[in-house]
């Protein structure tokens, strides 16, 4: 069945630090692939996606490449900030219902 | 706000008694799912209703696990006997129609959730 494995956090970082959040997928044919962020006490909100292989989703800094050879969707930031400070889900959706399966998150600290 | 509204914030109960989740999508958003999460378990899905269509109960773990959507717009999350293992945030979200490219965007909308505690 489709899945996604992230990297087992937290993962706690200096300001300016460079981060990288590995995420891996498992699905039949092609899924669009999402990164989420939750920022303490509020809601899920989408972070970047990509709908297709070699597409680089971007926003605030952060960027991940959908590798299809790889089945990978990695979240990078060259230089986090405390405010990057979240619980951080990959997601995938085979189907145009937005049914997302999403990864158990990643916490990230970032400290000062 | 104008943003996905779920109550009650916080839940506690004692097993075996039931329990209602609401949640108030956005205006206009006619797709609503709702997923679990719980410690070290990532988000589940339960549920998705899109419009008038029969909803997908297929991420639903038991029978005693139910969910409707009135006027296509409030929906509630309706655990009977609650157990322990039902000790989660519900989370709900909101989108527009896949026909109108919303759902398809992966774009959707999340409420604050609901922390339900069983004792």
């Amino acid at each position: 069945g489709n899945s996604v494995t992230q990297m087992e956090g937290p993962v706690t970082l200096s300001e300016e630090a460079f981060l990288t959040i590995n995420c891996t997928y498992t699905a039949t044919g092609y899924p669009s692939l999402f990164w989420y962020v939750q920022y303490p006490g509020e809601g899920l909100q989408l972070l970047l996606k990509a709908t297709k292989a070699d597409d680089k989703g971007s926003n605030k800094g952060f960027e991940a490449t959908y590798r299809k050879e790889t089945t990978s969707f990695h979240l990078e930031k060259g230089s986090v900030q405390v405010s990057d400070s979240a619980v951080y889900f990959c997601a995938l959706s085979r189907s145009n219902t937005g049914k997302l399966i999403f990864g158990q998150g990643t916490t990230l600290q970032v400290k000062p | 706000g104008a943003g996905v509204s779920q109550s009650p914030s916080n839940k506690v109960t004692e097993k075996g008694k039931d329990v209602e989740l609401r949640c108030d999508p956005i205006s206009g958003h006619t797709a609503l799912y709702w997923y679990r999460q719980s410690l070290g378990q990532g988000l589940e899905f339960l549920i998705y209703f899109q419009g008038n269509s029969a909803p997908d109960k297929s991420g639903l773990p038991s029978d005693r696990f139910s969910a409707e959507r009135t006027g296509g717009s409030v929906s509630t999350l309706t655990i009977q006997r609650t157990q322990q293992e039902d000790s989660a945030v519900y989370l709900c979200a909101s989108s527009l129609a896949p026909t109108l490219g919303g759902s398809i965007t992966g774009e959707l909308f999340f409420g604050e959730g609901s922390r339900l505690t069983v004792l």
